[in-house]
């Protein structure tokens, strides 16, 4: 299994520009998990999905934020506008099972907003 | 605010000694799971203790949990250079399937 599998790796935009972020889960987990991290407020949980559906979404920092997750191999994080502050790495991590053992988690992508 | 946090925020020890991280926690846990982070990369889960677990095992890690106390303390025995990350506790609440993360401990190794 190649594990979960973000993309892109690094990401710079201006300020007002749309940004998607793209990950692919392990096959046959059934959460998926956005996480953002940066120095000043650590690992923020976002949203996750079970079985595709959204089960809590009160991390999402506001409405510029959405996810979205079509199918169960395919998840994206969508920031429209984005603004410099939205400057940090985003995390997918997904897991089998309700109470989950343990997380895998993608490499992340950086992502810079000018 | 975060379930857990780490204590110390960084440690610095020299290679082969032992390092010992806490965290502790607020509220009532399914369990507890500790992960390590690369500078640049994910995070890579360790171990977890279920909250009816005292203490665990895995290889140069060992874990406790005191649920009366709500904290859980990580130690890596025989340090290398290898082991220098940032570790970071994380709880899964009783009634909840996400994972909430502390603020980490930053390892240094030195040679």
């Amino acid at each position: 299994d190649a594990g979960v599998i973000q993309s892109p790796r690094h990401e710079v935009t201006e300020m007002g520009q749309e940004v998607t972020l793209r990950c692919k889960p392990i096959s046959g987990h059934d959460y998926l998990f956005w996480y953002r991290q940066t120095m000043m407020r650590g690992l923020e949980l976002l949203i996750y999905f079970n079985n595709n559906v959204p089960i809590d979404d009160s991390g999402m920092p506001e409405d510029r934020f959405s996810a979205k997750m079509p199918n169960a191999s395919f998840s994206t994080l969508k920031i429209q506008p984005s603004e410099p502050r939205d400057s940090a790495v985003y995390f997918c991590a997904s897991s089998f099972a309700d109470r989950p053992r343990g997380y895998t988690f993608g490499s992340g992508t950086r992502l810079t907003v000018v | 605010s975060q379930q857990g946090e780490e204590d110390p925020q960084a440690l610095s020890i020299q290679e082969g000694e032992n390092a010992t991280m806490n965290c502790s926690y607020k509220t009532s846990i399914n369990n507890l799971q500790w992960y390590r982070q690369n500078s640049g990369r994910g995070l890579v889960h360790l171990i977890l203790i279920r909250s009816n677990e005292r203490e665990k095992h895995s290889g140069r890690l060992r874990v406790t949990l005191d649920t009366s106390k709500k904290s859980s303390s990580l130690l890596i025995t025989a340090s290398r250079a290898a082991d220098t990350a940032s570790y970071f506790c994380a709880t899964v609440g009783s009634s909840a399937s996400k994972i909430i993360f502390g603020s980490g401990t930053r390892l240094s190794i030195r040679p």
